[in-house]
């Protein structure tokens, strides 16, 4: 079936760094991709949808200036949490479709130090 | 987009079946129903997608009554690897590409014991 890869899947990073989350659709092209964001314990927030060719939609309350979206090619997305802080850690996931059905990668633990 | 409604948690025994009842009265006509299991730092995997009336797969039943203001989950004879997180969405037509983003809600904590 449809594969989304993510990488890494577990960064350390000092504060005031900025961190690159790449994710992959390994089978199929995706013109949207959507960046989750999940605290522990809780549930998936939506961030953004990534559209290739173009600019990110993001979500309420979601900066964008922080969160930076790249759909640079239709198999790439990338997510950069630029200057991060402490409570920027979290579990970062994103999804493409693909007939029909939502796709997930594996996630990418983030923390900040 | 249509919010839902689940219960927070879930408990079971090995061997028996457990059915997970999702609300969301507001759902819209072009809406689908799909269900995702998460373990544990891992991001959301498929479980089952439906319309309406029901949807069965080698893994889940999904229940859907007429007025489609809720739907029910079912997965028979669970095992201690069925232990998850289970998400209810409504939202995104089932067979289109494009921005259908869905949102999650709270999701249903199931924890199955021996």
């Amino acid at each position: 079936g449809a594969v989304v890869s993510q990488h890494p899947s577990r960064v350390i990073c000092k504060s005031g760094t900025s961190v690159k989350i790449e994710c992959r659709s390994l089978d199929f092209q995706a013109t949207t991709m959507f960046w989750y964001r999940q605290f522990p314990k809780q549930s998936l927030m939506l961030m953004a949808t990534s559209n290739e060719g173009s600019k990110a939609t993001y979500e309420q309350g979601v900066e964008k200036d922080k969160f930076l979206i790249n759909h640079a090619s239709l198999t790439l997305s990338t997510l950069t949490v630029t200057s991060a802080h402490p409570e920027d850690s979290s579990f970062y996931i994103c999804s493409a479709r693909h007939t029909g059905e939502l796709f997930f990668g594996e996630g990418s633990r983030l923390t900040v130090l | 987009l249509a919010k839902t409604t689940q219960p927070i948690s879930m408990d079971s025994y090995e061997g028996q079946e457990v059915n997970i009842t999702c609300s969301h009265n507001n759902i819209a006509t072009n809406d689908y129903i799909t269900w995702y299991q998460q373990f544990p730092s891992q991001g959301p995997r498929f479980i089952i997608q439906g319309y309406k009336t029901k949807v069965t797969n080698e893994v889940a039943s999904l229940f859907i009554p007429a007025d489609r203001k809720s739907s029910t989950l079912s997965l028979p004879r669970v095992s201690l690897s069925d232990t998850a997180v289970y998400y209810c969405l409504v939202g995104g037509a089932g067979t289109t590409g494009g921005g259908n983003k869905l949102t999650f809600g709270t999701g249903t904590q199931l924890k199955v014991e021996l």
